[in-house]
């Protein structure tokens, strides 16, 4: 059975701070998304990375894909109230979009 | 251009009920998905489409919930009948088609409660 591990479960910090998340799997993927959900809505993406070693920004979002395809990080950078919410990785190990998630990781971000 | 529509957007039953739900998913999209997210976890896939055939629902408990697409646009997912732990978020999802790496947009969710 495939996983997703993702870490921390929760995260609590003040705006203007860093922050890393992770996420980890023994097995190798296509291709990881990134989604954020916020309450009482549906997962919307963030960004999706394909090639082993990818680097991909998105403003303040530094996404990064681990070279062997099975590992992935999110670091934000000056972080704002606005980022709070669950951030979901998701791996697509089949090539037909069957995208496996992770619990997600919890950000809360205080003014 | 209008997103995924789900609805209802919330359903309380009692635990041996029935409950359907519908999804409207964007237009000129092939592919459906319904997800089960249960509080503190992903999404789960239960079922995929591809226009109105299932491409995979190998973790759709068929005892119980059955997901239909009739005519390759709406689709309704059931639950007959309804345990407790299938109280979750029913997400539902549409993709232009389902190769790899292609974008999931994702409707508001059903929250199902069963007592």
């Amino acid at each position: 059975t495939q996983l997703l591990e993702q870490s921390p479960q929760f995260l609590s910090i003040q705006e203007g701070e860093n922050l890393t998340v992770y996420c980890n799997s023994s097995s190798v993927f296509s291709s990881l998304q990134w989604y954020r959900q916020e309450p009482g809505e549906g997962p919307v993406l963030l960004v999706t990375v394909v090639t082993g070693g990818e680097v991909k920004k998105l403003k303040r979002l530094t996404f990064q894909f681990g070279d062997a395809r099975k590992d992935s990080s999110l670091h934000i950078t000056a972080a704002q109230p606005g980022d709070t919410g669950l951030y979901l990785c998701a791996g697509d190990s089949g090539g037909y979009n069957k995208l496996i998630f992770g619990a997600g990781t919890r950000l809360a971000v205080h003014p | 251009e209008a997103g995924v529509a789900q609805s209802p957007r919330y359903k309380i039953i009692e635990k041996r009920q029935s409950v359907a739900f519908w999804c409207n998913p964007i237009s000129g999209h092939a592919t459906l998905y319904w997800y089960q997210q249960i509080l503190g976890q992903g999404p789960k896939l239960l079922i995929q489409f591809q226009n109105n055939g299932v491409v995979d629902d190998s973790q759709l408990p068929k005892d119980r919930f059955s997901a239909e697409r009739l005519k390759g646009v709406d689709s309704t997912l059931k639950i007959q009948p309804a345990k407790l732990e299938d109280s979750a978020v029913y997400l539902c999802a549409s993709s232009l088609r389902g190769g790899s790496a292609g974008e999931q947009f994702f409707g508001p969710g059903t929250r199902l409660t069963v007592l």
